[in-house]
């Protein structure tokens, strides 16, 4: 395909709900990336995948944050009883092994009310 | 580990005007190093690479940068800036470890462009 793609494209949820949130990468590419952009923390790693195993899960903010990838495609991100601060812009990115430039989504934006 | 620092949060120039923002990193091993552009409501859309062939390095748009790594910058010019770059540029690096992993990134400097 083309891009990455991400949806939903806005997501808005109460507080304590839970959200998943997709992330379709280039097709080929076996390396997916999830960042977080807020205002106050920039731009933040999360998790990054390697095929369906994840060897770096060091930016998850806490256990309510979880992610799966399957096939080695398709990723979703998940967040259980969300909280305000968990409100930010989610991106996610893929690439090629053995080439290093990470290509990125639109994002998905998260409004916890 | 790598960290990447971006001086100056906000930048204005002139239409047709140089172009320069800011880039040092720190790294503990040899690292790549990269430029993203945003424009606003969107994703980040690359720029340029630096992963230690040439040190001076073109991009899109006709932005280029160099690597000094005796100064560990990787500042970002354009010779002439157009109305079209009034974006938010980010700074990255990961570690040239042969295998992919995260990228850091700077907080980011907003450029506006100006008649």
């Amino acid at each position: 395909g083309a891009g990455v793609s991400q949806s939903p494209s806005n997501k808005v949820t109460e507080k304590g709900k839970d959200v998943e949130l997709r992330c379709d990468p280039i097709s080929g590419h076996t390396a997916l990336y999830w960042y977080r952009q807020s205002l106050g923390q920039g731009l933040e790693f999360l998790i990054y995948f390697q095929g369906n195993s994840a060897p770096d899960k060091s930016g998850l903010p806490s256990d309510r944050f979880s992610a799966e990838r399957t096939g080695g495609s398709v990723s979703t991100l998940t967040i259980q009883r969300t909280q305000q601060e968990d409100s930010a812009v989610y991106l996610c990115a893929s690439s090629r092994t053995t080439t290093y430039e990470q290509y990125f989504g639109p994002g998905t934006r998260l409004t916890v009310t | 580990a790598q960290s990447v620092t971006q001086l100056g949060s906000h930048v204005s120039v002139s239409e047709g005007a140089l172009v320069l923002l800011r880039c040092n990193y720190s790294s503990s091993v040899p690292p790549y190093l990269f430029w993203y552009v945003q424009y606003p409501n969107q994703g980040l859309q690359l720029l340029l690479k630096y992963t230690s062939a040439a040190t001076l390095v073109k991009g899109i748009n006709g932005f280029e940068a160099e690597f000094k790594k005796s100064e560990t910058s990787f500042h970002l010019t354009k010779p002439s800036a157009h109305m079209s770059d009034a974006a938010e540029y980010f700074c990255a690096v990961r570690a040239n470890t042969g295998t992919a992993s995260k990228l850091t990134f700077g907080t980011g400097t907003r450029l506006q462009v100006t008649l």
